[in-house]
């Protein structure tokens, strides 16, 4: 199956810092959306790109679908301790048949210190 | 307005015991998905479905079946539970495909 390569794994960080990831893969991809995840809950959607080169911003959060179509960076501005997750990159493609399907990076762990 | 809704949060099964992971959308969503997510790692999907009466195999589907016979319920079927099945599942649906998906909660399961 495609891989998804997303750095850095986990982060800690001072609150008010600036976070940056990114992910990465071997794969042309139509759309790529980030996902944050807090403990026991399911993924929630925080950007989607569908355009490469789009830069897309939502409050303190900016993300951008590359030129290539193979990758994509993340970054949150001014981190606060509830900025706390699991961030998932997912790139998505066309399978046929009216289909399109998600594939996820392994997630960046984000730790804020107040 | 509920969303993805799946039962139950948690479970315990022995090895060789069925269960069925309930999901369901109020949405009226065509698109939905069933993925396990192991520690330390992205989501994977099991199955998915584009509309009522259709399912078909996601990128690990061994050991698991579904069926879609209406628009708002997408069941997952654990026939023989193995160890290797231990893992959090997810629930999810889209409205159009592409984009961003809606996820349940999740179904922490255990198989001892």
């Amino acid at each position: 199956g495609q891989q998804l390569n997303q750095s850095p794994q986990s982060m800690f960080i001072q609150e008010g810092e600036d976070v940056s990831m990114n992910c990465t893969s071997s794969s042309i991809f139509n759309t790529w959306l980030w996902y944050k995840q807090d403990p026991g809950e399911g993924p929630v959607l925080l950007i989607a790109l569908y355009k490469a080169g789009e830069l897309t911003s939502n409050g303190r959060l900016t993300a951008q679908f590359g030129i290539t179509r193979k990758d994509s960076f993340l970054n949150i501005s001014a981190s606060i301790p509830s900025d706390v997750g699991i961030y998932f990159c997912a790139g998505q493609g066309y399978s046929g048949a009216g289909s399109y399907q998600l594939t996820f990076g392994k997630g960046t762990k984000l730790s804020v210190i107040p | 307005n509920a969303g993805v809704t799946q039962t139950p949060k948690f479970r315990i099964l022995k090895i060789g015991q069925s269960m069925t992971l309930q999901c369901t959308q109020d949405m009226n969503h065509n698109y939905m998905y069933w993925y396990r997510q192991d520690p330390g790692m992205g989501l994977k999907l099991i199955y998915y479905s584009v509309g009522a009466g259709i399912t078909d195999k996601g990128e690990v589907p061994n050991g698991y079946n579904v069926s879609r016979s209406t628009t708002e319920d997408f069941p997952l079927r654990l026939e023989l539970a193995a160890p290797s099945q231990t893992s959090v599942y997810f629930c999810a649906s889209s409205s159009r495909g592409q984009g961003g998906y809606t996820f349940g909660s999740g179904t922490r399961l255990t198989v001892v």
